[in-house]
Order: C-alpha cells, then sequence, then structure tokens
C-alpha cells in the first residue's frame, strides 16, 4: 500500500522569506516522489520529481525538494517566497517495486498563502 | 507542443442526464489517467489506462461511470444519470509510460 501526508492544510509566509511546504509517504518499496502546483481554476503543474540520486531535486521556478529516507519525507523548499507562488500544492507518491501501483497516490493539498 | 487539452472546459447539466467528457493527450504518451476533484478537496483517481493494456477501473465510483480509450489517443469520460454529487472539476493527465503526468486545465461540471 502506499499513501502521502500533508499535514498543513495552509501554509502562510511573508514575501522574500523562505518557505516549508511538508510532505511524508508511506510505501512498501522504494517511492518515485512528485510535487504539482496547482494555480486558480488551472490543471496541475509539474514541478519537480525524486526517483533516484541526488536527495535533493532542483525543480521548475527556484523550488527544490530534499528526499529523506529515514524520516520518509519529501518537504518541498524555496529559499524565497514570491507573491505568485501562492497556490495549492500537491504531493503525490508510487511504489515503484515490482507489482507497485502505477497510480500515485496524491496528498489533500496544501495552501500556500504569500503575503507582500 | 501541444499539451493536453479537455473539452468542454465548462459543463451544465440537469440531473439525470449523461455527459460525456473528453481529454486529447500528449501525442506519444502511452499513460492517462482520469481524477476528479471536488471543491476543495484533493485528486480522487477514477481510472487509468496503460498502452493496449486492460484500464485499471478501480477508482470509478459507481457503474454510472465509464471510461474508453482508442489507443495512445483521445479518451473520453462518460456519466450517465447524472447526479448532483457528480459536480466537480474532471481532470485528465497523461505520461510517457506512469511516471511525470502532465495535466489538462479540466472539465468543470455542474449537476442542477
Amino acid at each position: 500500500a502506499q499513501s502521502v501526508a500533508q499535514p498543513e492544510d495552509q501554509v502562510n509566509v511573508a514575501e522574500g522569506n523562505p518557505l516549508t511546504v511538508k510532505c511524508t509517504y508511506s510505501v512498501s518499496g522504494n517511492p518515485y516522489l512528485f510535487w504539482y502546483v496547482q494555480y486558480p481554476n488551472r490543471g496541475l503543474q509539474f514541478l519537480l520529481k525524486y526517483i533516484t540520486g541526488d536527495n535533493l531535486v532542483k525543480g521548475s521556478y527556484g523550488f527544490e525538494a530534499e528526499f529523506n529516507k529515514s524520516q520518509t519525507s519529501f518537504h518541498l523548499k524555496k529559499p524565497s517566497a514570491l507573491v505568485s507562488d501562492s497556490a495549492l500544492y500537491f504531493c503525490a507518491v508510487r511504489d515503484i517495486r515490482a507489482g507497485g501501483s502505477y497510480i500515485p497516490t496524491f496528498g489533500r493539498g496544501t495552501s500556500l498563502i504569500v503575503h507582500p | 507542443g501541444a499539451g493536453v487539452s479537455q473539452s468542454p472546459s465548462n459543463k451544465v447539466t440537469e440531473k439525470g442526464k449523461d455527459v460525456e467528457l473528453r481529454c486529447d493527450p500528449i501525442s506519444g504518451h502511452t499513460a492517462l489517467y482520469w481524477y476528479r476533484q471536488r471543491l476543495g478537496q484533493g485528486l480522487e483517481f477514477l481510472i487509468y489506462f496503460q498502452g493496449n493494456s486492460a484500464p485499471d477501473k478501480s477508482g470509478l465510483p459507481s457503474d454510472r461511470f465509464s471510461a474508453e480509450r482508442t489507443g495512445e489517443s483521445v479518451s473520453t469520460l462518460t456519466i450517465q444519470r447524472t447526479q448532483q454529487e457528480d459536480s466537480a472539476v474532471y481532470l485528465c493527465a497523461s505520461g510517457p509510460f506512469s511516471e511525470t503526468q502532465y495535466f489538462g486545465p479540466g472539465t468543470r461540471l455542474l449537476v442542477l
């Protein structure tokens, strides 16, 4: 079984400050991990993914995420937030073990609000 | 290149009517997913197509929901005898064999 948790419904941060959006996961094997962003009235847009290799993954718009196997986490970060980063962020996981599901499980989403 | 497109962008229908939603995936993408997103909620998986394999229908909420895909091209999601609880945004995503998903803009369905 696979699952993902986004413990915060909403994150508030001031423009220019660093931001973190939390994600933890559970899989039986090794994970594929993804972050997507959804702007108002739009579909989801891919930000970044971890499959293998370096634990720090860099993605679009200056975002990065760190894979931590011991803590089963994949938190999304950005050093300096912009008002335009305000959106809904979804973490997703897929178990890549043989026989694992090809269907990723999405978290419930975290609303990021960046204040001017 | 062109992204995933969905039509219609908005659909208002009366309870009990059938609706058909269309998804045009990115050319060459073998994987195609349908999701439902209710207002203020996360993504609810509906159905998954992979190439010519039998689709994974495990997420379809009732037998009123069905979907088809011809080869690796267009997919249609059909909801029969719509109910008010079917009101949601229906999202389609395609991808190169079940990795990164590329989402369409969604179809916003309102059942009156």
